[in-house]
């Protein structure tokens, strides 16, 4: 089955201790990408990459890395979590042209305490 | 720059009838795609339908169409006989270029109720 896959699902972690939410897709996609979302602002792209070991920043990147050391895989890092960075979390995937569907993953709801 | 707005923060329908969903968006680029997210209080963002911007016809699938009008810029959302279980927040989102680079952006969506 097609799919994006995302882990933990969820996450309740206290300021300062380093995570990684994983992100792997089976469709041999070339654009990855991390979105968040908080209420009453929508979805904001936060890195993405282009082709392994090509990546950017997006909109919202302070405070996250990113790795694409393979094409399948696309972990979200945060070296030093804080509160503001308590959403819910999205990886997506998809073919690079600008009239192809991303699809996302479930979805990794992260608290900061 | 680009943009996607999305004026209803709510809307309610009845069971069984249609319901339009609005959205605008402004953009330069002439090649875009905009799309529909479906997301249930479980959380996940599911698709639903998608047009180009050179598409000559409006996209339909199943109950749900896409009422393209690009010389207004708005790309609606239109679910035909609505069900208890499309209750959710929808999401109309646009992928173009830009500011250099390959990106999806997003409304602030639409929360839809739907009573029996």
């Amino acid at each position: 089955e097609a799919q994006v896959t995302q882990n933990p699902r969820y996450l309740i972690t206290v300021t300062g201790k380093k995570l990684t939410v994983t992100c792997s897709q089976n469709m041999n996609h070339e654009y990855m990408s991390w979105y968040r979302q908080d209420p009453g602002l929508g979805l904001r792209q936060i890195y993405y990459s282009m082709n392994v070991e090509v990546t950017d920043k997006g909109d919202v990147p302070e405070g996250y890395k990113v790795s694409r050391k393979e094409k399948r895989n696309f972990p979200l890092i945060l070296e030093s979590p804080s509160p503001n960075q308590t959403s819910l979390y999205f990886c997506a995937s998809s073919p690079m042209g600008v009239t192809d569907t991303q699809y996302f993953g479930p979805g990794t709801r992260l608290t900061v305490l | 720059a680009q943009k996607i707005t999305q004026t209803q923060p709510g809307m309610f329908v009845q069971e069984k009838e249609a319901v339009t969903l609005d959205c605008t968006y402004d953009t330069s680029d002439p090649s875009y795609g905009l799309f529909w997210y479906k997301q249930p209080s479980s959380g996940e963002m599911i698709f639903l339908i998608y047009q180009g911007s050179y598409d000559q016809q409006n996209a339909t699938e199943g109950r749900y169409s896409l009422n393209f009008q690009k010389a207004r810029k708005s790309a609606n959302l239109v679910i035909s006989a609505s069900q208890l279980g499309d209750s959710a927040m929808y999401f109309c989102a646009m992928r173009g270029f830009s500011g250099g680079y390959n990106k999806l952006i997003f409304g602030a969506g639409t929360r839809l109720a739907v009573h029996p």
